[in-house]
């Protein structure tokens, strides 16, 4: 269960979009559409923002986006805004009952 | 309002045990599978074990396997995660969370209860 590997960091001025990515293998991100990411503030509860790859729970700005090639899945922030800023994690479901997070990367808003 | 309160966490010592509680309230909580995840301090998110909304599937990482315990009572809403042979490295805030019965997405969150394991 090795975890999905994810940059630590991104940043974006105000209004930019930035894309970050999370690449896994062909056991996880490559073999399956259960892709979701998570937006975690400082000292809060992760929170759901996309899965099934890009699908957007309600209540998520559609300013949120996802998308999946290959072993690689990516989360695109556009127009971004000063609350964006957040840690941010993909999960992949990885067979068998289990799911792997990425590292995290976190999100600079310039 | 659909809400998950984790309880339970704490110091202790090296080896010791611990058992966590995670009460769920504004849903049929007997209907949604559910799992525990951990955050280390500083660190990313660790996925630590699963269970079916009936309890007859359960799975954990390998990190925790053979050490920890996940079950539920359904009767209850209550959701819980024996601990025992605890390491220096499971100190964590430990997440209860909800599987939103599509993709394997976990769509509520508990606040989470802090672990700490000491020598």
């Amino acid at each position: 269960q090795s975890a999905l590997t994810q940059p630590p960091s991104a940043s974006g001025s105000p209004g930019q979009s930035v894309t970050i990515s999370c690449t896994g293998t062909s056991s996880d991100v490559g073999a399956y559409n259960y892709v979701s990411w998570y937006q975690q503030h400082p000292g809060k509860a992760p929170k759901l923002m996309i899965y099934e790859v890009s699908e957007r729970p309600s209540g998520v700005p559609d300013r949120f986006s996802g998308s999946k090639s290959g072993n690689t899945a990516s989360l695109t922030v556009s127009g971004l805004q000063a609350e964006d800023e957040a840690d941010y994690y993909c999960c992949s479901y990885a067979g068998s009952k289990k799911v792997v997070f990425g590292g995290g990367t976190k999100l600079t808003v310039l | 309002e659909v809400q998950l309160v984790e309880s339970g966490g704490g110091l202790v010592q090296l080896g010791g045990s611990l058992r966590l509680f995670c009460a769920a309230s504004g849903f049929t909580f007997s209907s949604y599978e559910m799992n525990w995840v951990r955050q280390a301090p500083g660190k990313g998110l660790e996925w630590v074990s699963y269970i079916s909304g009936s309890g007859s599937n359960i799975d954990y990482a390998d990190s925790v396997k053979g050490r920890f315990t996940i079950s539920r009572d359904n009767a209850k809403n209550s959701l819980y995660l024996q601990m025992n042979s605890l390491r220096a490295e499971d100190t964590a805030v430990y997440y209860c969370v909800r599987d939103m019965g599509r993709g394997w997405a976990l769509d509520i969150w508990g606040q989470g209860t802090m672990v700490t394991v000491s020598s």
